[in-house]
């Protein structure tokens, strides 16, 4: 079964520090890998989405790495701000050997990042 | 930007009692979820939908739950009758065909039962 890490647990920097958020999982077999922002008591915003077949991809800010021999994944969060403030959540995303994706995400339990001015 | 949308976004209920969680998924995708989230612990998956039918289901979903696609654009979640252990927040989301499958989700329904 697989089980996703996420460390630290929680994060607090001034703003526009770099940061890196950790996401560990335990089953390598062929998966995409989704990271997604959670303000309080709000729903899941996805911020990027790595292929089982790639290394990384960037979204603004953002950059997420993918190693699938070590089983982690990485969110880099360029020159922070107050705003970047929320939960962040990797899930892992199986899909077949024929790529359809199941849909069926296992998620970690988050990184609580705070940015202070 | 096309978005999931969800309703009612806070419902309390007494036990017992059944409630209807309801979702719009965005307009052109087929592929459906609900997932929920217990105060201060993971966002678990419990169940999908594709071709009007339940596709995959987690041990969490028994029973007591359903859903339903009653029009081209609503999905719901039925709790037949509620438990204390019911109360959490439900995500519904939704994905195209084809593509990375990424799953988008919407602002969730917070499910108060006392």
């Amino acid at each position: 079964k697989q089980e996703v890490t996420q460390i630290p647990a929680a994060l607090s920097v001034p703003e526009g520090e770099n940061l890196v958020l950790n996401c560990s999982f335990t089953d390598s077999a062929i998966y995409n890998l989704q990271w997604f922002r959670q303000d309080p008591g709000k729903g899941l915003t996805s911020l990027l989405l790595i292929q089982s077949s790639q290394r990384e991809q960037t979204s603004g800010r953002l950059n997420a790495s993918l190693d699938k021999s070590s089983g982690r994944s990485t969110l880099y969060i360029a020159a922070s701000q107050p705003g970047d403030s929320a939960t962040y959540l990797c899930a892992d995303h199986p899909f077949n050997a024929g790529g359809t994706s199941y849909g069926k995400l296992t998620f970690g339990q988050g990184t609580i990042l705070t940015v202070h001015p | 930007e096309p978005e999931v949308t969800q309703t009612p976004s806070h419902q309390v209920t007494q036990m017992g009692q059944e409630v209807i969680l309801r979702c719009v998924p965005i307009s052109n995708h087929l592929y459906f979820y609900w997932y929920r989230q217990i105060l201060g612990q993971k966002v678990e998956f419990l169940v999908s939908f594709y071709n009007n039918e339940i596709s995959e289901k987690s041990e969490i979903f028994d029973d007591q739950f359903s859903v339903e696609r009653p029009d081209g654009s609503n999905f719901t979640l039925k709790i037949r009758s509620t438990k204390l252990e019911d109360s959490a927040m439900y995500f519904c989301a939704s994905r195209a065909t084809g593509g990375p499958g990424e799953l988008f989700f919407g602002e969730g329904s917070r499910l108060t039962v006392l």
